[in-house]
C-alpha cells in the first residue's frame, strides 16, 4: 500500500459526459501528479500541483482540468469525454520535487 | 526535445538469471525513476536516483550522467519479478517523461 488513495477504481461513462477523479496523497506529501496511461500512448504526464498551486503542465487537454485543495487532496476533471479518453489515470504524490513519488492504484476510465 | 528510450521492449528469462534493462535519455535530467507495473496495473516506485548506484534487495539501479544512461539490474531473477519496468526522467520543473517500458517474463 503506497498510502495514495484514488477513487473511484473503475468508471464507465458515455461520450460527452464529465467525470471527476479524486486523489488523496500520502500524509505529509505536498506534491500531487496526474498521469494518463492509454494502450497506444503509454504513460504520459498530465499535470503537477504543489501545495495548492499548479507547478508543471504536460500533455493535458483543454477539456481536462485539475486542482489541489487546501487539505492537499486533488481532483482531475475530464469533460466532453471522447472514446479516446479511455485509459488508466494515475495519481502520485511526493514530499516535494526531485523526491521519490508514490503511486495510487489508478482509476480505470472507460468511455462508451 | 525531451526523450527517454528503453531497451529491450520485451525480455524473457529463466529463473535465476541476471537481468539488465537499459534506459537512455536525450538531454539532461535532474533525476531518474525506475518503476514497476504489475499485470493488475498498479505502479510501484523502485528507485529514484540522480547519480551513482542504489541497491534494494536483488535490484540494483545505476546512472551515468555523462553518458545519459541508466540501467536496472535484477540478480537471481524469480517469476514474481515478471512485470513491466518503466524508467522516467525528471526534466525541468519536475516534469516526468516516461520510457515505453520493458515487459519482463521470468519462467521457472
Amino acid at each position: 500500500d503506497s498510502g495514495v488513495t484514488q477513487t473511484p477504481k473503475h468508471l464507465i461513462t458515455a461520450t460527452g459526459q464529465r467525470v471527476t477523479l479524486r486523489c488523496s496523497p500520502r500524509s505529509g506529501d505536498l506534491s500531487v501528479y496526474w498521469y494518463q496511461q492509454s494502450l497506444d500512448q503509454g504513460l504520459q504526464f498530465l499535470i503537477q500541483y504543489y501545495n495548492g498551486e499548479e507547478r508543471a503542465k504536460g500533455n493535458i487537454l483543454e477539456r481536462f482540468s485539475a486542482q489541489q485543495f487546501p487539505d492537499l487532496h486533488s481532483e482531475l476533471n475530464l469533460s466532453s469525454l471522447e472514446l479516446g479518453d479511455s485509459a488508466l489515470y494515475f495519481c502520485a504524490s511526493s514530499v516535494g520535487w526531485y523526491t521519490e513519488a508514490f503511486f495510487g492504484q489508478g482509476t480505470r476510465l472507460t468511455v462508451v | 526535445k525531451n526523450e527517454v528510450e528503453q531497451s529491450p521492449q520485451n525480455l524473457t528469462a529463466q529463473e535465476g538469471e541476471f537481468i539488465t534493462i537499459n534506459c537512455s535519455y536525450s538531454v539532461g535530467i535532474s533525476a531518474l525513476h525506475w518503476l514497476q507495473q504489475h499485470p493488475g496495473g498498479g505502479i510501484v516506485s523502485l528507485f529514484m536516483l540522480s547519480s551513482g548506484k542504489k541497491k534494494h534487495g536483488r535490484l540494483i539501479a545505476t546512472i551515468n550522467i555523462q553518458e545519459k544512461h541508466s540501467s536496472l539490474h535484477i540478480t537471481a531473477s524469480h517469476p514474481r519479478d515478471s512485470a513491466v519496468y518503466i524508467c522516467a526522467g525528471v526534466f525541468d520543473t519536475d516534469k516526468l517523461i516516461f520510457g515505453t517500458g520493458t515487459r519482463l517474463q521470468v519462467f521457472p
